[in-house]
């Protein structure tokens, strides 16, 4: 049963161009979302986040959109750097964050110098 | 920058031992959780810990798991009779609140290899 999906598992960008990593969810409960972002040998670092009051956040070169009818969400990195190669995971809540964290599979980003 | 600090970062253990994580959040922080992520796969939730007590836990988190805060720093997860399909990245998180506003913050991860 995956609630939250990310349906690409893996995505590749040149440098300075846009990477747009998707991730959608399947639980209507669901009102905060987050990023993290991993690399290999290393734990989830969190990257940015999203309220469900909200349709856009944005951070320096990340910007996350959320479509709430169509339960889907995006990260914008603009522009890509090659060491915004990793994972990035998306994460959901309930209850105005107050459930555990429900991760994806994962999109691992490759950018291409 | 204040860290999640997890031990060892690899462990090798025979089916039906058993094994304990260990874990030290960041001193601060009051919930804590474990995930982990079987190779290829998401991260899976297994338990959140908060005022000495499981909050809440998953349908993998069975009698076979256990958490503990023995003292004011520590956080383990021990796997009491470790299974082939344990095998897996074992990450420790922790929380100043639950999710937000910038969720949790991870240790590297324990990579248990059950053989």
């Amino acid at each position: 049963d995956q609630q939250v999906k990310q349906n690409s598992p893996s995505l590749s960008v040149q440098e300075g161009r846009i990477s747009i990593l998707n991730c959608d969810y399947t639980n209507s409960m669901f009102d905060y979302f987050l990023w993290y972002k991993k690399y290999p040998a290393e734990g989830p670092t969190f990257l940015i986040s999203i309220s469900s009051i909200k349709d856009k956040n944005e951070d320096g070169r990340f910007t996350v959109f959320l479509n709430k009818s169509a339960k889907h969400l995006s990260l914008h990195i603009v522009p890509s750097q090659p060491g915004d190669s990793a994972v990035y995971f998306c994460a959901a809540s309930a209850n105005s964050g107050n459930t555990p964290l429900v991760f994806g599979k994962g999109t691992r980003l490759s950018v291409i110098a | 920058e204040p860290e999640v600090t997890q031990t060892p970062s690899h462990q090798v253990t025979q089916m039906g031992q058993e094994v304990i994580l260990r874990c030290v959040p960041i001193s601060n922080h009051l919930y804590f959780y474990w995930y982990r992520q079987i190779l290829g796969q998401k991260v899976e939730f297994l338990v959140s810990f908060y005022n000495n007590e499981i909050s809440e836990k998953s349908e993998i988190f069975d009698d076979q798991f256990s958490v503990e805060r023995p003292d004011g720093s520590n956080f383990t997860l021990k796997i009491r009779s470790t299974k082939l399909e344990d095998s897996a990245m074992y990450f420790c998180a922790s929380s100043e609140g639950w999710a937000g506003p910038d969720g949790y913050t991870f240790g590297s991860g324990t990579r248990l290899t059950v053989v």
